[in-house]
């Protein structure tokens, strides 16, 4: 089975400072880690993606993530945040294991960026 | 440019009736979706399909059923509505095989409220 856990409901940040949303994950086979992210009354947009290589995968908006295989995490980061990046962030997990292309979603966290 | 599209932004329906929520993809996309998003729960999948005509369980199907008749389209059938389907239902596509890791393309979201 695949899990994903986002820790924090909500993380506040001062626009300009930095930025991370935390995200851990348990599979059985090599993971596939992705970070959407939902804007009020939108869908979901894709960010960001690991699949294998190199560790710090970047993405849109100036968003990047580390894939720590030996703390199962895949936490997302931005050095400056701005207040047009407050928002919902998902983070999911394929098994690399199993058929279907099924994605497992964590629980989703807010983040507030102050002016 | 990608696109998902969802038959309605908002319904109300009354307990019992069948709904029918449609998701159409213009991406030529093999695999297609449908999540609820619950606040706090995050998105939990439905159903999917992988080809014309296939269907496959998600986490929670208990109370619906999926068609997909033509690959572009991709429907949620709620047999018997209850007030416990009251959500935020997104449709999603992407691209490859069933052990494919593409991202997957969401839709805006259907926003159902049953009465």
């Amino acid at each position: 089975a695949q899990s994903v856990a986002q820790p924090e409901d909500q993380v506040n940040v001062a626009e300009g400072n930095p930025l991370t949303v935390k995200c851990t994950y348990s599979v059985s086979g090599n993971p596939y880690l992705f970070w959407y992210v939902q804007y009020p009354n939108r869908g979901l947009q894709f960010l960001l993606k690991y699949i294998t290589g190199d560790n710090l995968v970047k993405g849109s908006y100036g968003f990047e993530a580390e894939f720590n295989k030996s703390q199962t995490s895949f936490h997302l980061k931005k050095p400056s945040a701005l207040v047009s990046d407050s928002a919902l962030y998902f983070c999911a997990v394929r098994d690399g294991k199993a058929a279907g292309n099924k994605l497992t979603f964590g629980g989703g966290t807010r983040v507030l960026v102050k002016p | 440019d990608v696109k998902v599209t969802q038959s309605s932004r908002y319904l109300v329906k009354r307990t019992g009736e069948k709904v029918f929520l449609e998701c159409v993809q213009d991406m030529d996309h093999e695999n297609m979706f449908w999540y609820r998003q619950d606040p706090g729960l995050g998105l939990r999948l439905i159903y999917f399909s992988y080809d014309v005509k296939m269907k496959e369980k998600g986490d929670i199907p208990e109370g619906y059923s999926v068609s997909r008749e033509k690959k572009e389209r991709f429907s949620l059938i709620l047999e018997s509505a209850s007030t416990n389907q009251t959500s935020m239902y997104l449709c999603a596509s992407s691209f490859g095989s069933s052990f494919s890791y593409n991202e997957q393309f969401f839709g805006p979201g259907t926003r159902l409220t049953v009465l």
